[in-house]
């Protein structure tokens, strides 16, 4: 089965500065999907960022990106230039590329942005 | 266009008591899943539906939670006798059917928090 692990249980920042957020995981298989989930008090899940694991370049959008270590099993996700509104739950999760597809998260970290 | 909507947003329930926890997926959507979010257990796959069947509902934690959906739209998880481990936020999440491309984005909606006093 696998497994992902978020090893920071909490982060704290000011804003404007530029945070990364660890992951691992583990897997036997060798095509799948990585994702960032954020959360924000309203419970909202919210996709930031995925990363298909045949895919050498590293993901990126806009302030997000990903350093995907795929022989070191690493999956970390770097916000740059952090607002306020990043603040929230963040999210690592795994995706087989076969069955049903269901994700499987990480324990999140709890990042907070302040002023 | 509407999201995913759960119902109720939260429900109080005594122990023992039966719940019924209501999803209605993005329209379209074939694929929908059920994931709880507890302190203890973090977030965890509960069922998944491709249109009406579940194939793969490995993640129901007892024989007293069971999940059903018709015409391929809403989704109903039905927690019978109540237990205080089961208090969590139920969340819900819908997607269109994979395709070569790879996945397409789960979208969730915004939980239901059920508290079992």
């Amino acid at each position: 089965a696998q497994t992902v692990t978020q090893s920071q249980p909490e982060m704290s920042v000011q804003e404007a500065e530029t945070v990364t957020l660890s992951c691992t995981y583990d897997t036997s298989e060798n095509n799948y999907y990585l994702f960032w989930y954020k959360q924000p008090p309203s419970r909202q899940m919210i996709l930031v960022i995925r990363q298909e694991a045949y895919k050498q370049q590293n993901a990126t959008e806009n302030r997000f990106s990903v350093n995907f270590q795929k022989a070191a099993k690493s999956f970390s996700l770097k916000i740059s230039d952090s607002q306020l509104g990043d603040t929230a739950m963040y999210f690592c999760a795994f995706m087989n590329s076969q069955g049903a597809q269901k994700l499987v998260f990480g324990q999140g970290t709890r990042l907070t942005i302040n002023p | 266009g509407a999201g995913v909507s759960q119902s109720p947003s939260n429900k109080v329930t005594e122990k023992g008591k039966d719940v019924e926890l209501r999803c209605d997926p993005i329209s379209g959507h074939t694929a929908l899943y059920w994931y709880r979010q507890s302190l203890g257990q973090g977030l965890e796959f509960l069922i998944y539906f491709q249109g009406n069947s579940a194939p793969d509902k490995s993640g129901l934690p007892s024989d007293r939670f069971s999940a059903e959906r018709t015409g391929g739209s809403v989704s109903t998880l039905t927690i019978q006798r109540t237990q205080q481990e089961d208090s969590a936020v139920y969340l819900c999440a819908s997607s269109p059917k994979m395709t070569d491309r790879g996945p397409y984005e789960q979208y969730f909606g915004p939980g239901t928090r059920l508290t079992v006093t």
